[in-house]
């Protein structure tokens, strides 16, 4: 079945430690994206690719970096700068860059300690 | 002025009420407009899609307004299950049309109660 698989599900990290999330999609889509959400707020965009080799930064892109080396994958870094990174982090996926359904993983929710 | 801005929740409502969840968006460029829902600690879902002649969907309603930038959700005859959290998102395209972007509403929160 197609899909978009995030992992871990959960993620624990020790302070100063960098981490990264990983997002595979097997949809043949073009754009994908990584998104944060914090209690009781909505979606925050991190970054976003519309093709391979080429991403953006969203709205709250410090301390945090991607790749996207090949189509079906684009992994999160999530860096000791990042401040405040407990939080449940979604990647998505849409066919083209503007005009069709998101596709969401089931997301990683990562805590630090 | 936010990118899209829904009403403030919660809404706590009985079973068999009639429910409606606003959004306006600030860039009229926008170019699609969605609901999704998204259950506690879990991903968000398409409900559906909004189109500009308005579409219906079972017990769910949605409409748009280009003019006035304005996006509703109308929902009959709650369900228990409708519980969840409601988010308008809306994809805008840069100018130059060669790139888009998703941007979600913070959501709104619906409880129905037995």
């Amino acid at each position: 079945d197609g899909g978009i698989t995030q992992s871990p599900k959960y993620l624990f990290r020790k302070e100063g430690q960098n981490v990264t999330l990983s997002c595979e999609q097997n949809l043949n889509h073009d754009a994908m994206y990584w998104y944060r959400q914090d209690p009781g707020q909505g979606l925050r965009l991190i970054y976003y690719s519309q093709i391979v080799n080429d991403f953006q930064k969203g709205d709250i892109a410090e301390g945090y970096s991607v790749s996207r080396e090949k189509k079906e994958s684009f992994p999160l870094t999530v860096t000791s700068a990042q401040k405040n990174p407990t939080a449940f982090y979604l990647c998505a996926s849409t066919l083209r860059p503007g005009d069709s359904e998101a596709f969401f993983g089931q997301g990683t929710r990562l805590t630090v300690v | 002025r936010k990118e899209v801005e829904q009403d403030p929740g919660p809404f706590n409502v009985p079973e068999g009420a009639t429910v409606a969840f606003n959004c306006t968006y600030s860039n009229s460029a926008s170019q699609s407009f969605f609901w999704y829902r998204q259950d506690c600690r879990k991903e968000p879902k398409l409900l559906m899609s909004v189109y500009s002649s308005g579409n219906e969907d079972g017990r769910f309603t949605a409409q748009l307004n280009r003019a006035s930038q304005y996006i509703s959700l109308l929902i009959r005859d709650s369900k228990l299950s409708d519980s969840a959290t409601y988010l308008c998102v809306v994809n805008m395209m840069n100018y130059g049309g060669s790139q888009g972007n998703l941007i979600f509403g913070k959501g709104t929160k619906l409880s129905v109660k037995p």
